[in-house]
């Protein structure tokens, strides 16, 4: 257990609709980051928060946004959900804004019919 | 951000000692070398991190050459649950870098 907790395990939805994940990163941790991993695919960075800061942008696509509130824990909105959107989405945190290590939470998995 | 190469796959067997090399040939002077293990639908797991020489843990070893420009990660002894991707990243601790993990290593252990 990385103490990186995601909700909801699974999520199932159509084409067009909005989806919220939410990610609660380890206590002490000021950086969450999200990811995006397709079937088979390696895991395409998304964007990084620190302390309720944007700090990095990866690939993000526009119909995704994010933020991290004043309690440090994060929601990644996606909207006007494709059939490619479906994927594994994961967040990890790490103490600082840098290299440290980053610990990932067990992932959303979105399915979008 | 140092880009990085790795093998695609490689193959073991239980019980054989495993050395991933990951090439980083434009590294900078303040980055350091971390390897991650990754099992199916499961996020990354970290393994180890160095700057140069060599780092060991309870779990695996990582050599770094004197040039730095690419890195070993080594595991003793593999077993059956060490089948996974690695994924090896190069970047320093200042902060706003893009976090990109690459397409990574399968390694597939075989009984």
């Amino acid at each position: 257990d990385s103490g990186v907790t995601q909700t909801p395990k699974h999520l199932i939805t159509a084409t067009g609709q909005r989806v919220t994940l939410r990610c609660s990163p380890r206590s002490g941790d000021l950086s969450v980051y999200w990811y995006q991993q397709s079937l088979d695919q390696g895991l395409q960075f998304l964007i990084q928060y620190y302390n309720g800061e944007e700090r990095a942008k990866g690939n993000i696509l526009e119909r995704f946004s994010a933020q991290q509130f004043p309690d440090l824990h994060s929601e990644l909105n996606l909207s006007s959900l494709e059939l490619g959107d479906s994927a594994l989405y994961f967040c990890a945190s790490s103490v600082g804004a840098g290299m440290e290590t980053q610990y990932f939470g067990p992932g959303t998995r979105l399915l979008v019919l | 951000l140092a880009k990085t190469t790795q093998p695609i796959s490689m193959d073991s067997y239980e019980g054989q000692e495993v050395n991933i090399t990951c090439s980083h040939n434009n590294i900078a002077t303040n980055d350091y070398i971390t390897w991650y293990q990754q099992f199916p639908s499961q996020g990354p797991r970290f393994i180890i991190q160095g700057y140069k020489t060599k780092v060991t843990n309870e779990v695996a070893s990582l050599f770094i050459p004197a040039d730095r420009k690419s890195s070993t990660l080594s595991l003793p002894r593999v077993s059956l649950s060490d089948t996974a991707v690695y994924y090896c990243l190069v970047g320093d601790d200042t902060g706003g870098f893009k976090t990109i993990f690459g397409a990574g290593t399968r390694l597939f252990v075989k009984a």
